[in-house]
């Protein structure tokens, strides 16, 4: 069974505030990292998806990083806004016979006080 | 374009009776998948559909749950004999290509409630 874990559960920022959180996964059969954004009543949103060791991404104020060599994921998001308020899900896959297969961390929810 | 779209939004069934949920994904997407999320648990895969390929089936937790994608589009997944165990929000997702390093765009989900 593949553990994949995000830290923190949840976490109250101010607006303005920088956060970042983690995601964990198995350090070996690693084929790819996925990060999506699940806002209330909505659907869960592609973030990024990383599949090399150092890679570093960004889309706007929102930026991730991989290695793969120890199994983590740093999620950053710089001036945080109301309208980030979220749960971020993390996914992990291990290819080979696990192929498309992505196996979710139970999220961190973000909540982003004006 | 359109997205991921599922039907119903909400069901709400008795225990012992089959349903029938529908995911038609975004057109030209050749991978579709299969999610669910129970109260307090995070996203279970169910199964995974590429191409013409035999699916994935290994995420379906009993013989109970079935699904199928006829012509390369459209997904239907069936649930015989409803449990309560059974309610959780079912979430269908396709990408462009099969993959694990193609983004998966979600639809919004059936909210299955079973009495």
């Amino acid at each position: 069974i593949l553990n994949v874990e995000q830290s923190p559960q949840s976490l109250h920022v101010q607006e303005g505030d920088s956060t970042n959180f983690t995601c964990s996964f198995p350090s070996s059969n690693f084929y790819a990292l996925h990060w999506y954004r699940w806002e209330t009543a909505k659907s869960p949103e592609a973030l990024f998806v990383m599949t090399l060791n150092g890679d570093e991404k960004k889309k706007g104020r929102i930026s991730a990083t991989l290695n793969t060599k120890e199994g983590y994921s740093y999620l950053y998001i710089k001036g945080s806004q109301p309208e980030d308020s979220a749960t971020y899900l993390c996914a992990f896959n291990a290819g080979g016979t696990s192929y498309g297969k992505l196996t979710f961390g139970q999220g961190t929810i973000l909540t982003v006080h004006p | 374009g359109a997205g991921v779209s599922q039907s119903p939004s909400n069901k709400v069934t008795e225990k012992g009776k089959d349903v029938e949920l529908r995911c038609d994904p975004i057109s030209g997407h050749t991978a579709l998948y299969w999610y669910r999320q129970s109260l307090g648990q995070g996203l279970e895969f169910l199964i995974y559909f590429q191409g013409n390929s035999a699916p994935d089936k290994s995420g379906l937790p009993s013989d109970r749950f079935s699904a199928e994608r006829t012509g390369g589009s459209v997904s239907t997944l069936t649930i015989q004999r409803t449990q309560q165990e059974d309610s959780a929000v079912y979430l269908c997702a396709s990408s462009l290509k099969p993959g694990s390093n193609q983004p998966q765009h979600f639809g919004d989900g059936t909210r299955l409630s079973i009495l």
